[in-house]
């Protein structure tokens, strides 16, 4: 069953515009959230990774929130660019050590276009 | 600087053949991961390895193997590679004590024909 659900499957948006990515989950315990970019063809980056009940976090153009309550989180891009054009995959962990588990939603593919 | 490097980055196997993936890393990360991504799932957990010679089944192991004689590598094997084992292979590395710093490697794409 999967655990780490992220909607939309994919996205278009004008070089420009801002876009709100979302991440929904059952997995239990969430110890952190953490978002990911993977460009075509390349490994995983991280964006940004959050930890509190109620959580934000700012990486230049891209914010990030989580609730741990309704177990939701959301990927903000604000004024994308041709670059962002990507797979954004959101991963809960269920500890904060490697001890625990990662999982994976299938991932937003993002596509920017001018 | 802080890598994880995959080799080889593509690779065509036919069935049968015995294949090799190999994963290094410059952090001195204990604890390495093997992955696979296959298009609309999330990434699948073959083998976690805590250090050297302490590796751990993930979610779908049946048909790999994994070895690390040294921290900085880790290696996957495929005896007898199947036509399902066609997939894009990530590794991945932490330290032992905290997810907060996860690095993956650009990704090996393995076809079984």
């Amino acid at each position: 069953k999967t655990q780490v659900e992220q909607s939309p499957q994919s996205l278009v948006v004008r070089q420009g515009e801002n876009c709100v990515l979302q991440c929904n989950y059952s997995v239990t315990p969430d110890n952190h959230l953490r978002w990911f970019k993977q460009d075509t063809g390349k490994g995983l980056v991280s964006l940004t990774v959050l930890v509190d009940q109620k959580d934000k976090t700012s990486n230049g153009r891209y914010s990030a929130t989580l609730d741990k309550d309704a177990k939701h989180s959301t990927l903000h891009i604000t004024a994308t660019l041709l670059d962002d054009t990507a797979t954004y995959i959101c991963v809960v962990g269920d500890r904060g050590s490697a001890l625990g588990r990662l999982h994976f939603g299938a991932g937003t593919q993002l596509i920017v276009i001018p | 600087d802080m890598k994880v490097t995959q080799m080889p980055r593509y690779l065509i196997k036919r069935m049968g053949e015995n294949v090799l993936l190999e994963c290094g890393q410059d952090m001195s990360h204990e604890t390495m991961y093997w992955y696979r991504q296959d298009p609309g799932l999330g990434l699948q957990l073959i083998y976690i390895s805590y250090d050297v010679d302490s590796n751990s089944e993930g979610d779908i192991p049946k048909g790999y193997r994994v070895s690390r004689k040294k921290r900085e590598h880790f290696s996957l094997i495929l005896d007898s590679a199947k036509t399902n084992q066609t997939s894009v292979y990530f590794c991945a590395s932490s330290p032992l004590g905290s997810q907060n710093t996860l690095y993956f490697g650009a990704g090996t794409r393995l076809s079984v024909l």
